[in-house]
């Protein structure tokens, strides 16, 4: 198994330009989320899906875009970049079972907004 | 909202000494407490986890405590290393069947030599 895997590792944009983080789990987990990574904030959830064709917001939605036509595949839009977006984003699947939620997170995308 | 607030923001001890990294959460419902170690440069990973109907649990050299009353969770590792050295983050689970986890802002461990 792959696991969880996240293309492209590395991106510039510039302000105003959109773009797709592509995000596919192979371990037929339920759930699937995006979070942020910024220097002493910790992760920030962006947002979240349960299941195919269900996506909720998180944390800090504002500026981005989900959708979950598959169990497999959660991308994440974003739909004019602006230099606060700067950051690692971090995909993650997950699985519950008896009480227990872990994540298993991908490789990370470092984008830079100039 | 939910939140979880993690302290310190950096830890800096001696090899074989102890380290000690507290959280706490705002949301009553949470029932799931786990923690992560994130390598330089690396994904963010399991280490050890708790749930709310368990006060305490150990895996070797790692510990994690529970107060559900005063909403505060601690992570213990004693004996440190160098190759402990990371950032460690503690989380909450959000409304169940969701797989939501609300992370604090995470500790630099530093274990030095």
């Amino acid at each position: 198994n792959a696991g969880v895997t996240q293309t492209p590792k590395f991106q510039v944009l510039k302000t105003g330009q959109s773009m797709t983080l592509q995000c596919a789990q192979d371990m037929n987990h339920e759930y699937m989320s995006w979070y942020r990574q910024d220097p002493g904030m910790g992760l920030r959830l962006i947002h979240y899906s349960v299941g195919a064709g269900i996506t909720d917001q998180g944390e800090v939605p504002n500026g981005y875009n989900v959708s979950r036509s598959t169990t497999e595949d959660f991308p994440l839009r974003l739909l004019s970049a602006a230099p606060s977006q700067t950051s690692v984003y971090f995909c993650a699947s997950s699985y519950e079972m008896t009480g227990r939620t872990e994540a298993f997170f991908g490789q990370g995308t470092r984008l830079t907004v100039v | 909202g939910e939140n979880v607030e993690q302290h310190p923001s950096t830890l800096s001890v001696q090899e074989g000494d102890s380290a000690v990294i507290k959280c706490t959460y705002s949301d009553s419902a949470s029932n799931y407490f786990p923690w992560y170690k994130q390598e330089l440069g690396k994904r963010p990973q399991l280490i050890i986890d708790i749930r709310s109907n368990v006060g305490e649990k150990k895996d070797q050299r790692i510990a994690v405590t529970l107060n559900k009353t005063a909403k505060h969770f601690s992570l213990h590792i004693t004996e440190t290393q160098p190759e402990d050295s990371a950032v460690y983050f503690c989380a909450a689970s959000g409304s169940s069947n969701t797989g939501k986890l609300i992370f604090g802002q995470g500790t630099t461990l530093q274990v030095k030599p």
